[in-house]
């Protein structure tokens, strides 16, 4: 079992706030990814971390931001929601070389 | 660019099947691949994880290849069952391409009882 969690499982939010999706592992894990997934479709990564104060962003261009100030957190912001920000939210994490695992992600609406 | 590729989109099989599904990708340098299995709505769950100097990892009724030569894996899964109805996604950890994931766009399975 993958020691990987994220919350909240469902967002629903109005227009224009601040939103926050926490990512937490306890396996110790140096890369962190967030990935975006829109119902049927395929994962686009967003951003990712190598570690401790290293963050990049993804292949798909998002206005959300993240940081890594701990090995075991690795949070996902959105400034200002807005509908096109309506998705699946998917963290994962992994060891150098070895394999990923999976939250159960965060399904966020925007109204 | 690097891509993964995963072909058929959707496959639908009888109760009992044998079935393989494929996954190409366009540069043979790659660290490992790793296969996933995803549920409506839900997260995915890892399968199996083969490194580049494998040929084949298995795991119970799962069995999966690579031949990094063609760029090609293979998922074989054995005497198909209803619930292994899901998506099926692989994802490919190129060389070079710092610890990125790359990600097919799944064969999602339907199995008939």
């Amino acid at each position: 079992e993958a020691d990987i969690y994220q919350t909240p499982r469902y967002l629903v939010i109005g227009t224009g706030k601040k939103i926050t999706l926490e990512c937490s592992q306890t396996m110790g894990h140096d890369k962190m990814y967030w990935y975006q997934q829109d119902p049927g479709m395929e994962l686009h990564l967003i951003h990712y971390s190598y570690g401790v104060n290293s963050t990049e962003k993804g292949d798909l261009s998002s206005e959300s931001t993240v940081s890594r100030i701990r090995t075991e957190h690795f949070p996902l912001t959105l400034e200002s929601a807005r509908p096109s920000h309506t998705s699946q939210y998917l963290c994962a994490s992994r060891r150098v070389g070895a394999e990923a695992f999976f939250g159960q992600g965060t399904r966020l609406t925007v109204v | 660019k690097q891509e993964v590729t995963q072909i058929p989109a959707a496959l639908s099989v009888p109760e009992g099947e044998n079935l393989v599904l494929n996954c190409s990708f366009t540069d043979s340098a790659i660290y490992n691949l790793q296969w996933f299995r995803q549920d409506p709505g839900k997260g995915l769950t890892s399968l199996l994880l083969i490194q580049s100097s494998q040929r084949e990892q298995t795991s119970g009724r799962l069995n999966a290849s690579l031949d990094k030569s063609s760029g090609r894996s293979t998922l074989y899964i054995a005497a198909s069952q209803p619930g292994d109805s899901a998506t099926y996604l692989c994802a490919v950890n190129f060389s070079g391409n710092t610890g990125k994931l790359i990600f097919g766009q799944g064969t999602t399975l339907q199995v008939k009882p």
